[in-house]
């Protein structure tokens, strides 16, 4: 079935980096966008931004342009998202989440979800 | 960036009444660009509605969507144990945001 599993918990000190993974499986790699959606602890859902795992290309929150990059590797089906000069106010759960292809408009509700990734800066 | 506004905050019912949560969009979403998920204490979101009005696969028919222009309605009839969560809308038309969600709890 379609999954999307992510790696574990991570600690970082404030400044450092994190690099969390998505490893998809079930569909083809290349077919859907996946996007990368964060809640801080009792929050709600912030959106980061996107990649294309075909073309590589990516689009970011604004909240996020400078600070952030996604990169994939096809060969094992993967998608990174790395978040860089961390704050105390970054620790969040991150999830990937595929695009959907359920309409036939250029773009798309997520359909599947990642079981999401707890990051905590602390010192 | 277009703007979700969700209400209420929280919403306190019994299992068997029917649930309307509300979505505001601070522009017009020609296409019905909208959708709502589901968010169980500790799980991942759940994709419910999309396209405004359209079940996702393996949802019950219990859910429902409606809405068009600025405003969209999320209707749960007659509220399952299971249902209890928080609800979240969600626009795709211009980049992606999501509403600050509604909790629905047992009254």
């Amino acid at each position: 079935q379609v999954q999307l599993v992510q790696s574990g918990a991570d600690m970082k000190n404030p400044g450092a980096s994190v690099k969390v993974s998505c490893e998809t499986s079930g569909y083809t790699f290349k077919g859907n966008y996946i996007h990368w959606v964060r809640q801080a602890p009792g929050q709600g859902l912030e959106w980061m931004g996107w990649i294309n795992p075909n073309s590589g290309g990516t689009n970011f929150a604004q909240n996020f342009q400078g600070r952030v990059s996604m990169t994939r590797d096809p060969s094992i089906s993967t998608v990174y998202m790395e978040l860089r000069n961390l704050r105390y106010d970054d620790t969040a759960i991150y999830y990937c989440a595929r695009e959907g292809r359920l309409t036939v408009t250029d773009r798309d509700a997520f359909d599947i979800w990642g079981q999401g990734t707890l990051v905590t800066v602390s010192s | 960036e277009i703007v979700l506004t969700q209400s209420p905050g929280t919403l306190s019912l019994s299992t068997g009444e029917r649930a309307t949560l509300s979505c505001r969009a601070s522009e017009t979403l020609s296409g019905s660009y909208i959708a709502w998920y589901q968010q169980r204490p500790g799980q991942a979101p759940r994709l419910l509605i999309y396209a405004a009005s359209t079940r996702a696969a393996g949802i019950p028919d219990r859910f429902s969507g409606s809405g068009s222009g600025t405003d969209f309605t999320l209707t749960i009839e007659r509220m399952e144990p299971e249902d209890f969560a928080v609800y979240y809308c969600h626009q795709y038309r211009t980049s992606r945001s999501f509403g600050q969600g509604t909790k629905v709890e047992i009254k």
